[in-house]
C-alpha cells in the first residue's frame, strides 16, 4: 500500500527556532507538492517540485521558508528562523507528473506549533 | 483570479439521508475537478477525480458531477451513515495554471451526519 509518509508528525518549538519537515513521496511519483492548512486561510500551495526541480514557490515566504529534495525520495520544507504565525499542519503530496489525469495522495501532515 | 468556493461551510443531515455537496469555481477552463475527504488530524484522501471531457463519476454511494458551462461540480452521497462525517474538499486543476501544476482548493464542507 503505497503511501506519502511525513516526519515529525507533531513540533511543538519556540519562536526563532528552525524547524524541518521531511516528506517521502510514493515510489515513482516525480512531482512533490508541500501545502499549509489553516482555519482561516483553508489549504494553500506554497512550493512544488517535478523531478526534484523546483517548478514554483510563490506561495512561500522566501525569506524564512526553503524547500528541497536532496534526492527522489525525500523532500524538506524548513522554516528559520520560525514565528507564531507559522503554527499550521503542513502536507506533502505527491503524484505522477501527468497533468489531467492525475490523482495528488496526501501525507498525513505535521502539525507544527511555533510559541 | 482563479477561485473554488464551497457554500455552506458545515452541514449537519440526520442519518440515511441523501446529500448534495456544492462546489463552484470561476474559470471553466479546467483539466480535471477533484473532490477530496479529510477526517479530522488526518490527511486528504482523493474520492473522485472528474475529467474536463466527462460529466460524472461514480464510486460506491459517491457521485460526483461536473458541469464546466456553468462552473459547477456537485458530490451526491446517497443513504448516509455517520462514518460519512467529514470534511469534504473540492480542487480544481485549471488550464491557464499549467497542465503539469497545482491544484486550487475550496475551503471544504465540514458535514455531520448524526445517528
Amino acid at each position: 500500500d503505497a503511501r506519502v509518509t511525513q516526519t515529525p508528525r507533531h513540533k511543538v518549538t519556540e519562536m526563532g527556532q528552525e524547524v524541518t519537515m521531511r516528506c517521502q513521496p510514493i515510489l515513482g511519483h516525480n512531482t512533490v507538492f508541500w501545502y499549509r492548512q489553516t482555519m482561516m486561510q483553508g489549504l494553500e500551495l506554497l512550493a512544488y517540485f517535478r523531478n526534484r526541480a523546483p517548478l514554483d514557490d510563490s506561495g512561500m515566504p522566501k525569506d524564512r521558508f526553503s524547500a528541497e529534495m536532496p534526492d527522489a525520495t525525500l523532500a524538506t520544507l524548513k522554516i528559520q528562523p520560525s514565528e507564531p504565525r507559522d503554527s499550521a499542519v503542513y502536507f506533502c503530496a505527491s503524484d505522477l507528473g501527468q497533468g489531467g489525469t492525475d490523482t495528488q495522495y496526501f501525507g498525513p501532515g505535521t502539525r507544527l506549533t511555533v510559541l | 483570479k482563479q477561485e473554488v468556493t464551497q457554500i455552506p461551510a458545515a452541514l449537519s443531515v440526520p442519518e440515511g439521508e441523501n446529500l448534495v455537496l456544492n462546489c463552484s469555481f470561476t474559470d471553466s477552463a479546467i483539466y480535471n475537478l477533484q473532490w477530496f475527504r479529510q477526517d479530522p488530524g488526518k490527511g486528504l484522501t482523493s474520492l473522485l477525480l472528474i475529467q474536463s471531457s466527462q460529466r460524472e463519476q461514480t464510486s460506491g454511494r459517491l457521485n460526483a458531477s461536473l458541469d464546466k458551462s456553468s462552473g459547477r461540480s456537485t458530490l451526491y452521497i446517497a443513504a448516509s451513515q455517520p462514518g460519512d462525517s467529514a470534511t469534504y474538499l473540492c480542487a480544481v486543476r485549471f488550464i491557464q495554471t499549467g497542465a503539469n501544476s497545482k491544484l486550487t482548493f475550496g475551503k471544504g464542507i465540514t458535514l455531520s451526519v448524526r445517528p
